[in-house]
């Protein structure tokens, strides 16, 4: 089974720059997430999406950041204009359901670096 | 008060030794925990999930969670240098919008060294 697929891998822009993500979750999976993690922390979730709707943006700096699921299958995120801040891992993640009651394995990608100078 | 707490070490063992990781978490309402390791420029990858309280053992990994006391433990005998990596644990949202939402603890970065 093939895993999470991102890209690019790495990315370096200036500040006020726009730069985009990609990610491909693994086949047949409803759920998928975006996760910024700087460096020395835990992932923080910005926006899940369950198909092609959104389930939770509420930590998504929406003044800058935007997200999209086109078909409920790959998703891109767009920052415009980055900020210095910004710099970190940017992480993909799918599930197969968010499952009542039981077990819901969320799959990793490796992850997008961004480095905003 | 994070949602999570996790001590982000270094913490640094020889080989065979046991390593205790450790976490504490503010909300009551959750009910399910997990333990992700997390190579070097990796994804992080699910180690162990738990339910409830009490232990849970897979190979040399045993998860422990205590809600009375709202702390969650990873346990590792035999530590073997392939294990070097950082240890996150995380707990999942119990419902709402928030079902499945992940909320992670900083981190440990352990090394075992030959």
């Amino acid at each position: 089974e093939a895993g999470v697929a991102q890209s690019p891998r790495y990315k370096i822009i200036e500040k006020r720059q726009s730069v985009a993500f990609w990610c491909n979750p693994i086949s047949g999976h409803a759920t998928l997430y975006w996760y910024q993690q700087i460096l020395g922390q835990g992932p923080k979730l910005l926006i899940q999406f369950q198909n092609n709707g959104v389930v939770d943006d509420s930590q998504l700096p929406k003044d800058r950041f935007s997200a999209e699921r086109l078909k409920g299958v790959d998703s891109t995120l767009k920052i415009q204009p980055a900020k210095l801040e910004d710099s970190a891992v940017y992480l993909c993640a799918s599930s197969l359901y968010p499952k009542a009651g039981g077990e819901d394995t969320q799959y990793f990608g490796p992850g997008t670096r961004l480095t905003v100078l | 008060q994070k949602e999570v707490e996790q001590d982000p070490g270094p913490l640094s063992v020889p080989e065979g030794a046991i390593v205790s990781l450790n976490c504490t978490y503010s909300n009551s309402a959750f009910q399910y925990f997990m333990w992700y390791r997390q190579y070097s420029r990796k994804g992080p990858e699910l180690l162990m999930y738990t339910y409830s309280s009490g232990n849970k053992e897979d190979g040399r990994f045993t998860a422990q969670v205590d809600k009375s006391s709202k702390y969650i433990s990873l346990f590792i005998r035999d530590s073997q240098p392939s294990d070097s990596a950082t240890y996150l644990c995380a707990k999942r949202g119990a419902g709402g919008t928030s079902y499945g939402k992940l909320t992670f603890g900083q981190g440990t970065i352990l090394t075992v060294h030959p």
